[in-house]
């Protein structure tokens, strides 16, 4: 069974770092590229970045290009969501989904989200 | 970057009703591109019909996605409770552009 798994809430202080964490399981984690998404409170869906676990060439949305890096542990089938200064307008959920490529592209996997809160 | 405009933004029916959710795009999307997800509270999104028309895995019949270039359609015929959720539609439209619309609330009346 397909399986992301993201790691737990998140309760930080502006200015603070942040790496949240994606677990494939289920299927060859390096053949798939893995993407982010923002959903800020009460808000729609927003594309982050993306990132190939086989080379690691990652894509970031220009919304979020220097805000955020994205990176992988492909040994151990782990993507990975950073920041080096929150701020309290990163207070979000996040998730983590698998892009599939075929004649079709879309994300046919999602993790359950991991909830960051950023308040002083 | 293409931009996804989905209508109406809210939709209050009834279940048994038919729920028609519209997604026009700011320039010609090519249809194997252009996806659908539903969210119910407190949930991830959940992958509902990719390429326009083709519904995911354990995906009722009672819905169809139809279209192409600029206009698309997620179609519900007779809806169930369960059904009542946000519809988003998205695409793919190069390496740095994975466009979500922003969604549409189907409600129940």
């Amino acid at each position: 069974e397909v399986q992301l798994v993201q790691s737990g809430v998140e309760v930080k202080k502006p200015g603070e770092s942040l790496k949240i964490s994606c677990k494939g399981s289920g299927y060859i984690f390096s053949n798939y590229w893995i993407v982010w998404v923002r959903q800020m409170p009460g808000k729609g869906l927003e594309w982050m970045g993306i990132i190939s676990p086989d080379d690691s060439e990652t894509r970031y949305s220009p919304s979020f290009q220097g805000q955020v890096t994205i990176s992988v542990d492909k040994s151990i089938s782990t993507a990975y969501l950073q920041w080096n200064s929150l701020k309290a307008s990163d207070s979000a959920m996040y998730y983590c989904a698998r892009r599939m490529v075929g004649s079709t592209i879309h994300f046919d996997y999602w993790g359950q989200g991991t909830l960051v809160t950023v308040s002083s | 970057e293409i931009v996804l405009t989905q209508s109406p933004g809210t939709l209050s029916l009834s279940p048994g009703e038919r729920a028609t959710l519209s997604c026009r795009a700011s320039e010609s999307v090519f249809s194997g591109y252009l996806a659908w997800y539903q969210q119910k509270p407190g949930q991830a999104p959940r992958l509902l019909m990719s390429g326009t028309s083709t519904r995911a895995t354990g995906i009722p019949d009672r819905f169809s996605g139809s279209g192409s270039g600029t206009d698309f359609t997620l179609t519900i015929t007779r809806l169930e409770p369960e059904d009542f959720a946000v519809y988003y539609c998205q695409q793919y439209g190069g390496s740095v552009e994975y466009t979500f619309g922003q969604g549409t609330q189907l409600e129940i009346k």
